[in-house]
This record gives structure tokens, C-alpha cells and sequence, in this order.
């Protein structure tokens, strides 16, 4: 069965290092999305992307980056870690056409000490 | 620009009980409308959505939410709550951005079933 899948699920990190959490889908989805999920806030959306080489910035974007080489990949770096990005992170995919309809991740916690 | 608003981050009821979560959307154009569900500590599924076709969606779980375009609403409901439905449900629609589709999510709703 297609699926997303992300890694680590869990992490531990100081402040001011480089973190990357992976992404990977077998859906074969054009579009792939990361949001941050915060008490009161909802879901977020940092970085999205509409097929290989593409990307964009969402709504809270500051010191996050994607890159995207290939379909299958959309992996999240935050260059210099800060507490305030201390957050559940969820990667979702979805098919170029149709409903929009989103495939999510089972989400990564991300604690920045 | 496409925008939902979720009345109410907290919504109790008793097991056996009508649920009710409401969503309200903004939209210049026809919408694509979605229900979202999540599990603690799990990623988001789809209850349903709405694609211009039967106002009237049924979804998953006993699950179902009616458009009404008059009313620009798109409430969840469920007859009778079970304990397994505790969960936080989010709305969504969907947006155009120059020419590509992404979702735009409510702040959620909470929905705690007690015995």
C-alpha cells in the first residue's frame, strides 16, 4: 500500500543546531506540504512544494528551507534551531489533480532545548 | 481568499449524544470542503469532503456534514457519540494558488465523550 512516511518521530535538540526531518511518500504525489502543529494554532503551513526542483514559502516560513530532488522526497531543515520551533511536524502529499484531498504523516515531535 | 472558521476549540458531550462541530467557510468560488480527524499522537485522516455533488456527505465512523451554501456551512455531525470518537477534528477547504490546489485548515476543534 502507498504511504508517507516521516523520521525521526521523535527528537531532541539544542538550540541553535541544524535539524532535518525526513519525508517520504510512495503515492507519487506532485504536491507535498510540511505544516507545524501548536496548541491553539492549528495547522500551520511552513513550506509546500508542486513537483521536483519546485518549492514555496507558507505562512510561517522563517527559519525553515526544503529542497526537492526528486517526487518522493520533501525533507525539512531548520538551519539554526530555536525553542519557538519546539512542535509537532506533519508532512502531507497530495495528487497534482483532483479534490486536493491531503495524505498525511503520523507526524514529528520536535523539542528544542 | 478561501478561509474556514471553527466555532468552538472545545466541544463536550456524554456517550449516546448528538455531536455537533461546526465549520463555516469563506470562499468567491464553489468550494471543496473537508473534515479532518486525528488521534492523539497520530497524523490527520479523512473523515469526508464535499465536491459540488450531493450536499448531503457521509463519511466514515457514522460520520456525516451537510453544505449549505445559504448558510456557508459545513457542520459535522454524528447521532449517538462513542467514547472512540475523542479525538481533535479539523475543517479544511480547498484553494487555488496560481493555478495549484492546497488545503487551508480551521484551529480545530476538540472533541472530548464522557461516559
Amino acid at each position: 500500500d502507498a504511504e508517507i512516511t516521516q523520521s525521526p518521530r521523535h527528537k531532541i535538540t539544542e538550540t541553535g543546531r541544524q535539524v532535518t526531518l525526513a519525508c517520504h511518500q510512495t503515492w507519487n504525489h506532485n504536491n507535498m506540504f510540511w505544516y507545524r502543529q501548536d496548541l491553539g494554532h492549528g495547522l500551520r503551513l511552513i513550506h509546500y512544494s508542486y513537483g521536483v526542483h519546485d518549492t514555496n514559502k507558507g505562512e510561517v516560513s522563517d527559519g525553515y528551507s526544503v529542497s526537492r530532488s526528486n517526487t518522493e522526497d520533501l525533507p525539512l531543515t531548520l538551519e539554526s534551531a530555536a525553542s519557538s520551533q519546539t512542535s509537532v511536524y506533519f508532512c502531507a502529499s497530495s495528487a497534482t489533480a483532483g479534490t486536493g484531498e491531503l495524505f498525511f504523516g503520523e507526524g514529528s515531535r520536535l523539542t528544542v532545548l | 481568499a478561501q478561509s474556514v472558521t471553527q466555532l468552538g476549540s472545545h466541544v463536550s458531550v456524554s456517550e449516546g449524544a448528538l455531536v455537533l462541530l461546526r465549520c463555516n467557510y469563506s470562499s468567491s468560488v464553489p468550494p471543496y470542503l473537508f473534515w479532518y480527524v486525528q488521534y492523539p499522537n497520530q497524523g490527520l485522516q479523512l473523515l469526508l469532503k464535499y465536491t459540488s455533488a450531493a450536499t448531503l456527505v457521509k463519511g466514515i465512523n457514522g460520520f456525516e456534514a451537510e453544505f449549505k451554501k445559504s448558510e456557508t456551512s459545513f457542520h459535522l455531525t454524528k447521532p449517538s457519540a462513542h467514547m472512540s470518537d475523542a479525538a481533535e477534528y479539523f475543517c479544511a477547504v480547498k484553494t487555488q494558488d496560481t493555478g495549484f490546489q492546497k488545503l487551508v485548515f480551521g484551529t480545530g476543534t476538540r472533541l472530548l465523550v464522557s461516559p
